[in-house]
């Protein structure tokens, strides 16, 4: 079975630039969410769909940042203006709640770079 | 004081020895909770569900203890390749709530 996959895996770019990360989740999973990981913390969720609708996005910055899932699979979550601090690893997970498991399967992660 | 809080290390072991590392939560509405393991420069993965029961995986122990609010992963006969970064994770409707985790590094 095929992973998460997510894409680029790495990404430079200057403050107030934009940059766009996609994700396509684990086939089946209706579940996807966007976490950032900066340094030396745990992954704080951005955003959770449930197929395509939104369940939680309480701490995604919106004014800058957003993302969709136009066909409840692949997701693309999008920062323009980037700033400073959104320096930090873009992770993406998916899951299937089958039986009451939460195990979320992650991406390998965006390492975003804002210089 | 945040929702989920772990002591954030390192932990320095020696291999073969035992340890332990605790998480306490604030919301006493939190349903289930998780260890997750992650890697260097890695993704997380879950390493396990901890059950009211308390639960064992091989060398691998978690218990639960409501009334304190807390978590706990024991981890016997320690091995290098068990260095790595121990994340507790709270479900609280449906929420997935993370501490910043704890680092534990296995010394020869």
């Amino acid at each position: 079975e095929a992973g998460v996959a997510q894409s680029p895996r790495y990404k430079i770019i200057e403050k107030r630039q934009s940059v766009a990360f996609w994700c396509n989740p684990i086939s089946g999973h209706a579940t996807l969410y966007w976490y950032q990981q900066i340094l030396g913390q745990g992954p704080k969720l951005l955003i959770q769909f449930q197929n395509n609708g939104v369940v939680d996005d309480s701490q995604l910055p919106k004014d800058r940042f957003s993302a969709e899932r136009l066909k409840g699979v692949d997701s693309t979550l999008k920062i323009q203006p980037a700033k400073l601090e959104d320096s930090a690893v873009y992770l993406c997970a998916s899951s299937n709640h089958e039986g009451g498991t939460y195990e979320q399967y992650f991406g390998p992660g965006t390492r975003l770079t804002v210089t | 004081r945040k929702e989920v809080e772990q002591d954030p290390g390192p932990f320095n072991v020696p291999e073969g020895a035992t340890v332990a590392f605790n998480c306490t939560y604030s919301n006493s509405a939190s349903q289930s909770f998780f260890w997750y393991r992650q890697d260097c420069r890695k993704e997380p993965k879950l390493l396990m569900s901890v059950y009211s029961s308390g639960n064992e995986d091989g060398r691998f122990t978690a218990q639960l203890n409501r009334a304190s609010q807390y978590i706990s992963l024991l981890i016997r006969d320690s091995k290098l390749s068990d260095s790595a970064t121990y994340l507790c994770v709270v479900n609280r409707n449906y929420q997935l709530i993370w501490g910043a985790g704890t680092k534990l590094i296995i010394k020869p």
